[in-house]
Order: structure tokens, then sequence, then C-alpha cells
């Protein structure tokens, strides 16, 4: 299969602790995008890169949460010190510029 | 900035049966508009997509949709569902142009049709 893979599927983790999520897009996709989706909702826009640059932050992001695509290729999103509130699947789609997003299966947190 | 609203939470139908699912954005500029689908137990798909020309749009599984500029409006329709369509609808719209960036999605409809 070579859509967007998410790790890990699950995860678990205790309030006050520090999560971190991958993506690896399709290959030669050169736009990134994070979203986070809560029950009974679509999906929400946190992030996106275009190679390796962060072109646009939602509000969303609060200063708990980053994310980075170093060599422009797979993303990590980490969320430090989780709260209740953080409790969601987070999405990760690609892209080639000006075409459709590709999805993941998504990583779900959830927090103890 | 730019906001989606899709007419009803949960569509219950019987096989056969044809479907209409609603969605509103709100958005002056240039758009383009798109229709996603997940199954139970799988990702997002694209459905169909609008960037321009005609505003009828065929799309996958013999599912179609009009984009009314004056309306504001890209309904989904299909003439006779299956039960293998039970599954969430979401819509979705972003900027138009040759760039674009981020979606904002509707909150989404769950379709289920029954045998």
């Amino acid at each position: 299969d070579t859509g967007v893979s998410q790790n890990p599927r699950h995860k678990i983790t205790k309030r006050g602790q520090n999560v971190t999520f991958r993506c690896d897009p399709i290959s030669e996709h050169n736009r990134l995008y994070w979203y986070r989706q809560t029950l009974g909702q679509g999906p929400e826009f946190l992030t996106y890169f275009q190679n390796e640059a962060q072109l646009e932050k939602s509000r969303l992001l609060s200063d708990r949460f980053s994310a980075e695509r170093p060599k422009g290729s797979f993303s990590t999103l980490e969320i430090q010190r989780t709260e209740q509130g953080d409790s969601a699947m987070y999405l990760c789609a690609s892209s080639l510029l000006g075409d459709v997003q590709h999805f993941g299966d998504g990583t779900r947190l959830s927090i103890l | 900035a730019q906001s989606v609203s899709q007419h009803n939470h949960h569509v219950i139908l019987s096989e056969a049966a044809s479907l209409e699912l609603g969605c509103n954005y709100s958005y002056g500029g240039t758009v383009n508009l798109f229709w996603y689908v997940q199954y139970p137990g799988q990702h997002l798909q694209l459905l169909l997509k609008y960037f321009s020309g005609d505003p009828l749009v065929k799309g996958i599984k013999g599912f179609e949709a009009e984009f009314i500029k004056s309306k504001f409006s890209f309904n989904l329709r299909k003439p006779s569902v299956q039960w293998s369509d039970t599954a969430e609808y979401f819509c979705a719209v972003n900027a138009g142009g040759t760039s674009y960036g981020k979606l904002t999605f509707g909150q989404g409809t769950i379709l289920t049709v029954h045998p």
C-alpha cells in the first residue's frame, strides 16, 4: 500500500505526558497537512507544510503543539503536557501542489 | 473565514431510494469544492471535486454534485443508493486558484442504508 501512513494507530497516555505522532506521506507529494477530528465533527485544520516549510498554522494549534517536516518527507506532530481536551483523532493528508489531498487512517489519542 | 454547513447529521434510507445531501459554504471568493466519504473502519476518500467549468460534477460509484454559485451550495446526489453506500459523508471547501491549501470541512452526514 503506497498511501499515507500514520503511526501509531492508537495512543493512550496520562494527562500531562508528551506524545509524538508520525506521518509518512505519499512519496513525491510536496504538501503535507495535519487535521484534528473529534466525535461528531468534521476534520479541523491544524497546519500544513510545503516541502520542509510550515506555511500555515491554525489558531487551534496552541504553543503545546509543534509540527516538523525536517527533510520534506515524513512529519511529526508533538503535543506537550497533554490535556483531556486533546483527545481526538489526528489525521494526516498529503498532496501534490494544486491537487487533491489524500488522507491516512489517523492516530487516535486517548488521554486518561 | 471559510465555513461549511451540512444540513443533516444522520440520514436513513432503504436501498434504491434517492439521496440528496445538502452542503452550503460561506466564502466570498473563488472556491474549490469536495465531497469525501469515510466507510466504516476506513480513511477519508475523495468522492468528487469541483474546481471550475461544468457545475454538474460526476464522481465515483454513481454520485454527482451540483455547484450553485448563487446559493453557495454543493449538494451531493445519487439516484439509487445501495447498502454499500452506508458511510459518513463530508463536504469540504478551500480557496480557489492553483495553489490552494487547507480544507474546511462540514460536520459530516452519516448515511445508513437498509437492505
